[in-house]
């Protein structure tokens, strides 16, 4: 079945510090991904997403690219802010077009910015 | 846009007793709303799928009986759960989609306690 991996938190990084958070999926066909971030006692917000192969997603300062040959989605922002703090989840729908709306998440990696 | 809201944000009650959890669209019509339950420092678990004016689809596990999911309109569901006991104490999310659209949008979520 369709998952999605993320890498291990959690993730602590300085201020104004380069973020890497690796997100990679298994799915048949050709899904939509999906970054969302949780914010402390929050729901999940859409961060960006990317519906076809290499496809660029891009808000707030972070970037993600979907890698169809190496079946990744990797979140990256290059200065972090100590407001950047969170879960983040990586997600998939395993249909880019309409009529199936179900997302698969991994479990998520928090992030802490220390100033 | 694409705003999700849930009432309440807190709710704490005695065990026996049932409690509902309203998500609305409050600024487009969902034809799809779901239902997620996430733990402690876990990512989401789907608990059921719903499509206005027809009856939930409920993932393998989730009780439907203990779980009663309504949606009465396109801008409105509602979860309740029914005869709560403290392991049903959690946090709620729910999130909708467009008619045309896949991406969802997440409420802020409802976090229930079961004395």
């Amino acid at each position: 079945g369709d998952s999605v991996t993320q890498m291990e938190g959690p993730v602590t990084l300085s201020e104004e510090a380069f973020l890497t958070i690796n997100c990679t999926y298994t799915a048949t066909g050709y899904p939509s991904l999906f970054w969302y971030v949780q914010y402390p006692g929050e729901g999940l917000q859409l961060l960006l997403k990317a519906t076809k192969a290499d496809d660029k997603g891009s808000n707030k300062g972070f970037e993600a690219t979907y890698r169809k040959e190496t079946t990744s989605f990797h979140l990256e922002k290059g200065s972090v802010q100590v407001s950047d703090s969170a879960v983040y989840f990586c997600a998939l729908n395993p249909y880019s077009g309409a009529g199936s709306y179900q997302l698969t998440f991994g479990k998520g990696t928090k992030l802490s910015v220390i100033p | 846009g694409a705003v999700v809201s849930q009432h309440p944000s807190w709710v704490i009650c005695k065990s026996g007793t049932s409690v509902k959890i309203e998500c609305r669209s409050l600024d487009f019509q969902a034809t799809t709303m779901f239902w997620y339950r996430q733990f402690p420092k876990q990512s989401l678990m789907l608990m059921a799928t719903s499509n206005e004016g027809s009856k939930a689809t409920y993932e393998q596990g989730v009780e439907k009986d203990k779980f009663l999911i309504n949606h009465a309109s396109l801008t409105l569901s509602t979860l309740t759960v029914t005869s709560a006991h403290p392991e049903d104490s959690s946090f709620y999310i729910c999130s909708a989609s467009q008619t045309s659209g896949e991406t969802q949008y997440f409420g802020p979520g409802t976090r229930l306690l079961v004395l």
